[in-house]
């Protein structure tokens, strides 16, 4: 496997349901990233890990809580979502610099419907 | 807050031929990077080009050049002699510095789906 792999690709479940999607990256970075990707709408960052440490909340309801057990992986556990929760849930990682300009490297997304 | 706006949802272009895609960004800091990321069809998200803001000259890759106006706060992005393998959605981002250390933080516009006719 390289770059960044994300399982399941595809997920359908109901509102009372739990599920996690797992984020994998195979580039030795050290931060990792979750974003909510809606129709119509702007990329939206929810989490931010640096050094597994979470540095950013993005304001992002509790029924998503995000995993980072080391710098390689990131989940992010779901439950009692909505309907309006449906949609493709991005990872990324990057490698700190001191420049800033490092390129985020993106997975493929897994596809999340709510019914 | 930065805000990054993409005003044009949809844009085509015959093959072969150039497309500019527009992105305009609101920001009160005078150091950030612009990016642009092509996402295509059921395929990951990569980076096309990225532009330092303090640097003058425009950035360059190949066929994908940016027109960086930095007091109109204006990045756009063209595509020139357009191939079949361009048509995606291609999303503007913005990022700050003044988190230097931090992770990355990438605030996005809303995309812009191109497609290239044959």
């Amino acid at each position: 496997e390289t770059g960044v792999t994300q399982t399941p690709r595809h997920l359908v479940m109901g509102m009372t349901n739990k599920k996690s999607l797992k984020c994998e990256q195979h580039l030795g970075h050290n931060a990792m990233y979750w974003y909510k990707q809606s129709a119509k709408k702007p990329l939206e960052l929810m989490f931010v890990y640096n050094f597994k440490e979470q540095t950013e909340n993005n304001s992002v309801p509790s029924r998503f809580s995000p995993e980072c057990p080391n710098s390689s992986h990131l989940f992010l556990h779901l439950h009692t979502l909505q309907p309006e929760d449906s949609a493709l849930y991005l990872c990324a990682s990057s490698e700190q610099g001191l420049l800033g300009d490092n390129e985020q490297f993106f997975g493929p997304g897994t596809r999340l419907t709510v019914l | 807050a930065q805000t990054v706006t993409q005003s044009q949802p949809e844009m085509s272009v015959q093959e072969a031929e150039t497309v500019t895609l527009s992105c305009t960004y609101d920001t009160s800091e005078s150091d950030y990077y612009l990016f642009w990321y092509k996402q295509p069809p059921s395929r990951q998200m990569i980076l096309v080009i990225r532009q330092e803001a303090y640097k003058q000259q425009n950035a360059t890759e190949n066929r994908f050049s940016v027109n960086f106006q930095k007091a109109a706060k204006s990045f756009s992005l063209k595509i020139s002699d357009s191939q079949l393998g361009d048509a995606a959605m291609y999303f503007c981002a913005y990022r700050s510095l003044r988190d230097i250390q931090g992770a990355q933080k990438l605030v996005f516009g809303q995309g812009t789906r191109l497609t290239i006719n044959p």
